[in-house]
């Protein structure tokens, strides 16, 4: 597609639910980053992918953040038994060879 | 671990003035410095790229500018329009992306 396509756009979960986040990169770009932002505030980095290799996953918050990028395309973030505190956006972000970071639009998350 | 800072936090002009917003880091070992603007409920639109070698990148109304050696970079705004009210981001990339919290930009008409 033009534009790194991320969805759903807006998830209103209950706490304790399972979430899952899709992200659609721009089609040939190598590298897949996650980033969560608070309101108010800076993305914060989560995990960075190189094709399906997951080469960073320090920024995950705790062992209920997961990320995959099986076939080094469309990338999904999966969180396990949501709490208040993960409500945020989700923002996906891809880039090619140059460093260029291109954004999609976001996921609100909203956990209650 | 990289730290990004920028200021001010928010700046409010009028139409017409040229202005200047900072971001400072603190480890200069950096593959590339990138702005960003985000108008409220969207995604990142990146405006410039400056790469570690270069000293400034120019487009448009925008110019932003690289020091690697004081771990600064200033982007600057000529001629200000309403349409450029936004959170205007900096981050720097190693591996990761690094970002500043932003400074909200208000240009009034």
């Amino acid at each position: 597609g033009a534009g790194v396509s991320q969805s759903p756009r807006y998830k209103v979960a209950k706490r304790g639910q399972d979430v899952a986040l899709r992200c659609d990169p721009i089609s040939g770009h190598v590298s897949l980053f996650w980033y969560q932002q608070a309101l108010g505030q800076g993305p914060e980095f989560l995990t960075y992918f190189q094709n399906e290799a997951q080469l960073d996953k320090s920024g995950l918050p705790s062992d209920r953040f997961f990320a995959e990028r099986p076939e080094g395309s469309v990338s999904t973030l999966k969180i396990q038994r949501t709490q208040q505190e993960d409500s945020a956006v989700y923002l996906c972000a891809s880039s090619p060879g140059t460093g260029e970071l291109f954004f999609g639009e976001g996921s609100r998350l909203t956990v209650l | 671990k990289q730290e990004v800072t920028q200021i001010p936090a928010a700046l409010s002009v009028p139409e017409g003035e040229n202005l200047v917003l900072n971001c400072s880091f603190t480890d200069s070992a950096i593959y590339n410095l990138q702005w960003f603007r985000q108008d409220p409920g969207k995604g990142l639109t990146s405006l410039l790229l400056i790469q570690s070698s270069q000293r400034e990148q120019t487009s448009g109304r925008l110019n932003a500018s690289l020091d690697k050696s004081s771990g600064r970079s200033t982007l600057y705004i000529a001629a200000s329009q309403p349409g450029d009210s936004a959170t205007y981001l900096c981050a720097v990339r190693p591996n990761d992306m690094r970002f500043g919290a932003g400074t909200r930009l208000t240009v009034k008409p």
